[in-house]
């Protein structure tokens, strides 16, 4: 089973903030989060990891709760280009007998 | 950018048929992973390698098998091939156990 929950969808405002929440409250101390997300016949695309501190890349920012449980990525200013599946999933960063499991992820779609 | 070749977008095969497909990642990476998506129920880890010619079952390895006898490419075999093994399969690189996930495009299977 995955270890990460999140919402089934969302909706954004093209130009908004994408706010994509993700909830694994029970992750480990030597796991990873790690944000993916799936355009329409793609294969998925990595877009950021953390540990425990807040991250940014130029495709967004990924903020963890300091207990680690939740997580947030945000999209700046959503384009009708980030309307897609977004999945959050950890991973562990010691062993690699560790399954990568994906959940089903948020279907994100941003209106213009 | 490390770039994983599936060798086909597109395949359909009769009931019955040894099916392999094939995946190709041109930078030398550890670990390499299969999965399969259907509608409604996300990705699922069929098989991983960690190594040339070790492998680990995933949530769903049942009717598939897979090979790595070189580190760049990882086989899926479909042994007989069923109309329930008609998917998108989608195969995955990552450098070493804590390093994004690089997909390609996908296979889509028909089985008839």
């Amino acid at each position: 089973d995955a270890k990460t929950t999140q919402p089934p969808s969302m909706d954004c405002a093209e130009g908004r903030a994408a706010n994509l929440p993700c909830n694994h409250s029970t992750i480990s101390g030597n796991e990873y989060v790690y944000w993916y997300r799936q355009i329409h016949s793609q294969g998925p695309q990595y877009i950021i990891h953390g540990l425990k501190n807040n991250e940014t890349n130029e495709m967004a920012s990924l903020i963890i709760t300091e207990d680690r449980k939740s997580s947030t990525l945000i999209l700046p200013h959503a384009t009708l280009r980030d309307t897609a599946v977004y999945y959050c999933i950890v991973r562990s960063l010691k062993t690699s007998y560790d399954k990568v499991i994906f959940g089903p992820g948020t279907s994100l779609s941003v209106i213009p | 950018d490390v770039k994983v070749t599936q060798s086909s977008r597109y395949l359909v095969k009769r009931t019955g048929e040894k099916v392999f497909l094939e995946c190709v990642q041109d930078m030398d990476h550890e670990n390499m992973f299969w999965y399969r998506q259907d509608p409604g129920l996300g990705l699922r880890l069929i098989y991983f390698s960690y190594d040339v010619k070790m492998k680990e079952k995933g949530d769903i390895p049942e009717g598939y098998s897979v090979s790595r006898e070189k580190k760049e490419r990882f086989s899926l075999i479909l042994e007989s091939a069923s109309t329930n093994q008609t998917s998108m399969y989608l195969c995955a690189a990552s450098e070493t156990y804590n390093s994004p996930l690089h997909f390609g495009n996908g296979t889509r299977l028909t089985v008839t």
